[in-house]
């Protein structure tokens, strides 16, 4: 059974700095990974979605990198803002299946 | 930017009562899915729904939930007589395709407080 665990479950940081969230997952077997921000009583948003076949994705200050075979993944932030305080989750998709499986999520907060 | 829209943000009703949270995918995907997350814990999937039927459901998505796709742009998760530890939020996603790796899009939720 797939299970997701996120490292750490809690950050917190002063503005500015490069920050690295931890994303591990027990069976190598997935489609591709999400990683999501969801502030507080919010929805999900989408940040990056990188696929099985591929090792890294980049949007703006967000690089995601996906290593299958170990089962991580890594979402590194650059000069982070107090913006970015929000929680991030990593999802991944399981072969032969619709759905998404959670991690428990990082709770990151940048102060200024 | 397209998005998918959900109704209400807020839902409190009394245990036993039925519920229909409502939602509108993006307009151009195929695949809609409901997920919830519990307070403090993990989100965790409930259905999937495609060409007017349901696609896949976990072991939480037992008979007293129903889904449906009422007309061209709604996709509705009923929840019959509910119970206290249905209180949750309630998250509706949709993605142009599905089982081949494609994006999942998330509502902003409807928060179901069931008393």
């Amino acid at each position: 059974k797939q299970e997701v665990t996120q490292i750490p479950a809690a950050l917190s940081v002063p503005e500015g700095e490069n920050l690295v969230l931890n994303c591990s997952f027990t069976d190598s077997a997935i489609y591709n990974l999400q990683w999501f921000r969801q502030d507080p009583g919010k929805g999900l948003t989408s940040l990056l979605l990188i696929q099985s076949s591929q090792r890294e994705q980049t949007s703006g200050r967000l690089n995601a990198s996906l290593d299958k075979s170990s089962g991580r993944s890594t979402l590194y932030i650059a000069a982070s803002q107090p913006g970015d305080s929000a929680t991030y989750l990593c999802a991944v998709s399981p072969p032969n299946t619709d759905k998404l499986i959670f991690g428990t999520g990082t709770r990151l907060q940048v102060f200024p | 930017e397209p998005e998918v829209t959900q109704t209400p943000s807020h839902q409190v009703t009394q245990m036993g009562q039925e519920v229909i949270l409502r939602c509108v995918p993006i307009s151009n995907h195929l695949y809609f899915y409901w997920y919830r997350q519990i307070l403090g814990q993990k989100v965790e999937f409930l259905v999937s729904f495609y060409n007017n039927e349901i696609s896949e459901k976990s072991e939480i998505f037992d008979d007293q939930f129903s889904v449906e796709r009422p007309d061209g742009s709604n996709f509705t998760l009923k929840i019959r007589s509910t119970k206290l530890e249905d209180s949750a939020m309630y998250f509706c996603a949709s993605s142009e395709e599905s089982r081949g790796g494609n994006e999942q899009f998330f509502g902003p939720g409807t928060r179901l407080t069931v008393l």
